[in-house]
C-alpha cells in the first residue's frame, strides 16, 4: 500500500497570504488528522476529520481550517499567514479497524516571510 | 535538522550498543502508547504500540515496557545502529478518545 502523501512538500508565502496544503491518506483509511511541529511547541494537534466531517479540534484559532473529500483525501487552509505559522504540517491517516494508529506523511514545510 | 529544539533531551550511544530512552506520559486514563522514530525531513515513522493491560511487548530489536504504576513508558533499541539516529516520540490516547497526544520527544544519536 502506498503511503499518505502531502503536496506540496515545501512552500514560502510572505504574512497576510493564505495557503492550502493537501492530503492523501492510505487506502481504505477514513481518518486524517493534521499537526503543526515546530522546534519550540512540538506536535501539537489541529484538527481531525472522519467521513468528511470534523471529528475533532485542536487550539488553534480560526484561521486554521480544513475539510476532508469523498474520497478521504483532505486539505487544511491557513489563512492570514503570520511569520508565527512557519511550520512543518504533518498529515496522519488511520483505518477503521485500528483508529488509534496514525501513520503520517513527510509533511509539508511551510515558510512565511 | 527541524526536530532538535533547545529543550529537546538527546541520548548519544555506541553502535552496537543497546538504548533506552524513556517518557513520563501525564494521563492515567490512557490507554493506548505508541512510539514514532522520526528521522530528519521525514514525518513520524510508527515503531511500536502497547496497551495498557500489557506491561512489555516486543517488535523487530525493539521493546516497549509500560509502568502504569509511576506512568513510564520505555523503548529498548538493541544492537543500536547509526540508521537509528532520529527523534524518538512517545504517545499517549486516552480512552474514548481518537487523537493521541505527543510528548517532546528524544534525539538519539548513534556515533560509529
Amino acid at each position: 500500500k502506498a503511503g499518505v502523501t502531502q503536496t506540496p512538500r515545501y512552500l514560502i508565502k510572505t504574512r497576510g497570504q493564505q495557503v492550502t496544503l493537501s492530503c492523501s491518506p492510505i487506502s481504505g483509511h477514513r481518518s486524517v488528522s493534521w499537526y503543526q511541529q515546530t522546534p519550540g511547541q512540538g506536535l501539537q494537534f489541529l484538527f481531525e476529520y472522519f467521513s468528511e466531517t470534523q471529528r475533532n479540534k485542536g487550539n488553534f484559532p480560526g484561521r486554521f481550517s480544513g475539510r476532508q473529500f469523498s474520497n478521504s483525501r483532505s486539505e487544511m487552509n491557513v489563512s492570514t499567514l503570520e511569520l508565527g505559522d512557519s511550520a512543518l504540517y504533518l498529515c496522519a491517516s488511520s483505518g477503521v479497524a485500528k483508529p488509534e494508529t496514525q501513520y503520517f506523511g513527510p509533511g509539508t514545510r511551510l515558510l512565511v516571510l | 535538522g527541524e526536530n532538535v529544539g533547545l529543550h529537546l533531551p538527546t541520548l548519544s550511544v555506541q553502535e552496537g550498543d543497546n538504548s533506552i530512552i524513556n517518557c513520563a506520559y501525564s494521563n492515567s486514563a490512557s490507554d493506548y502508547f505508541i512510539w514514532y522514530k522520526q528521522e530528519s525531513g521525514k514525518g513520524p515513522q510508527f515503531i511500536i504500540d502497547i496497551r495498557s493491560n500489557m506491561d512489555k511487548r516486543q517488535g523487530q530489536r525493539v521493546t516497549v515496557l509500560l509502568n502504569k504504576t509511576v506512568k513510564h513508558l520505555s523503548l529498548q533499541i538493541a544492537a543500536t545502529q547509526p540508521g537509528d539516529s532520529a527523534v524518538y516520540f512517545c504517545a499517549e490516547k486516552k480512552g474514548g478518545s481518537y487523537i493521541p497526544t505527543f510528548g517532546r520527544g528524544t534525539s538519539l544519536i548513534v556515533h560509529p
